[in-house]
């Protein structure tokens, strides 16, 4: 079956730092990649998407690329600021949308002044 | 916002009772999307109804239905509920059948806390 495996954190950064978050997939066929944020006490929001190998999702100064050969989705910002703690998950979503998102657990990032 | 609303936004209740959650989608978006967020399981997608049928089907217990009505809106009922079924269940819809080329955009969700 599906699977999403992201590290849980939390993560404490500093602002200005460089943010990695790892995630990595196992999928049946060839899935689509997503990351998703929530903010405290809000819903889930598409942050970026990639739907092919090797395509780069990006979206608000955060990026990931869609490494089929490493079966991985990492998400990278050059410089985090305080707004951007919260959780972030990663997902994906194989062919024909029978297994809805399957999510990973979750990645709590804290970004300090 | 995403444009998903859900409610109630809180719901405390006791073990045994049966409590229902309304979601209603996007303007335009045909299928609706139920999830559970729990500590110990995190998020799990539960049921898809497209159009007013079941469209998929997930880790839903045999004690939880939903149903989509012919105005779109869902609701997912859930009985002789347990303190394990503590948990946000949120609600997401995106325009088609799904797959992995539409987007879900997801409600603020429903906490429940069963005592």
């Amino acid at each position: 079956g599906n699977s999403v495996t992201q590290m849980e954190g939390p993560v404490t950064l500093s602002e200005e730092a460089f943010l990695t978050i790892n995630c990595t997939y196992t999928a049946t066929g060839y899935p689509s990649l997503f990351w998703y944020v929530q903010y405290p006490g809000e819903g889930l929001q598409l942050l970026l998407k990639a739907t092919k190998a090797d395509d780069k999702g990006s979206n608000k100064g955060f990026e990931a690329t869609y490494r089929k050969e490493t079966t991985s989705f990492h998400l990278e910002k050059g410089s985090v600021q305080v707004s951007d703690s919260a959780v972030y998950f990663c997902a994906l979503e194989s062919g024909g949308g029978a297994d809805g998102l399957t999510f990973g657990k979750g990645t709590h990032l804290i970004i300090q002044p | 916002d995403s444009g998903v609303t859900q409610t109630p936004k809180h719901l405390i209740t006791a073990t045994g009772q049966r409590v229902t959650l309304r979601c209603s989608p996007r303007s335009g978006d045909l299928s609706v999307y139920w999830y559970q967020q729990s500590l110990d399981q995190g998020l799990q997608f539960l049921i898809q109804y497209y159009n007013g049928e079941e469209r998929a089907k997930g880790n839903i217990l045999e004690r939880f239905s939903a149903q989509q009505f012919p105005d779109l809106h869902s609701e997912l009922n859930l009985s002789s509920l347990e303190l394990g079924d503590s948990a946000l269940y949120f609600c997401a819809s995106s325009v088609g059948e799904g797959g992995p080329w539409e987007t879900q955009y997801f409600g603020p969700g429903t906490r429940l806390l069963v005592l």
